[in-house]
């Protein structure tokens, strides 16, 4: 079965710290997506990242990366010297492609991200 | 410009009534989604829709009925209204129905039910 769990609930850092979010998948396939979406105050979903199942590299953009583990079933978002406006629910995200894919997204329970100044 | 819209942004109704949430995307996708997002943040899946035509339905009651009358286009008509339906409604849209390309997802539609 496909599952995606995000244990943090809440995080709560000062301005310009360090923070990860951790995300954790269950999938079958061997194919398959992770994404990570923001949802800032304002309520609408950001498209942060795609990854998929071959491609384990990790990435960075800016002050965003996300280490990819297939090892350890781990798609982590870490955001570099955290700023105010980072602070939002950080959703991780899993799709199969296999031969009974649907596109569906399926997603972890989200990690609110709070930055204090 | 926007690429996926949804309207109305807020609705607030009575039990028992009938509405609909509409949704357009100009990305020239062909794959639409209805997602909710309840209370407490958790977002599932409850429709899609590939080229007009109906791919998931995850087991939401019939009193939700999805309706494509184009690719561009995934309206979301809900009858007989409960409290328990009070959520954020996400459209979302993405190119072919297997996941090569990224969901994009409109502003939502935040409906409250009394």
């Amino acid at each position: 079965a496909q599952k995606v769990t995000q244990a943090q609930t809440e995080i709560s850092v000062v301005e310009k710290e360090d923070v990860t979010l951790d995300c954790v998948y269950e999938t079958r396939d061997t194919t398959y997506y992770l994404f990570w979406y923001k949802q800032p105050p304002s309520g609408e979903l950001v498209f942060l990242i795609r990854r998929n199942s071959f491609d384990e590299q990790n990435e960075i953009s800016g002050r965003y990366s996300w280490n990819f583990q297939k090892s350890t079933s781990s798609f982590n978002f870490t955001i570099t010297a955290s700023q105010v406006v980072d602070s939002a629910v950080y959703f991780c995200a899993l799709s199969e492609d296999g031969s009974s894919n649907t596109g569906k997204l399926i997603f972890g329970q989200g990690t609110t991200l709070q930055v204090k100044p | 410009d926007t690429a996926v819209s949804q309207t109305p942004k807020y609705l607030v109704t009575q039990m028992g009534n009938d509405k609909s949430i509409k949704c357009e995307q100009n990305l020239g996708h062909d794959t639409m989604y209805w997602y909710k997002q309840d209370s407490k943040k958790f977002l599932k899946i409850m429709f899609s829709y590939n080229n007009k035509e109906l791919i998931i339905n995850e087991t939401v009651p019939n009193r939700f009925s999805p309706k494509s009358p184009d690719k561009a286009h995934l309206n979301l008509h809900i009858n007989s209204l409960e409290l328990g339906d009070s959520a954020v409604y996400f459209c979302a849209s993405s190119q072919g129905l297997r996941v090569f390309g990224s969901q994009y997802f409109g502003p939502g539609t935040r409906l409250l039910v009394l």
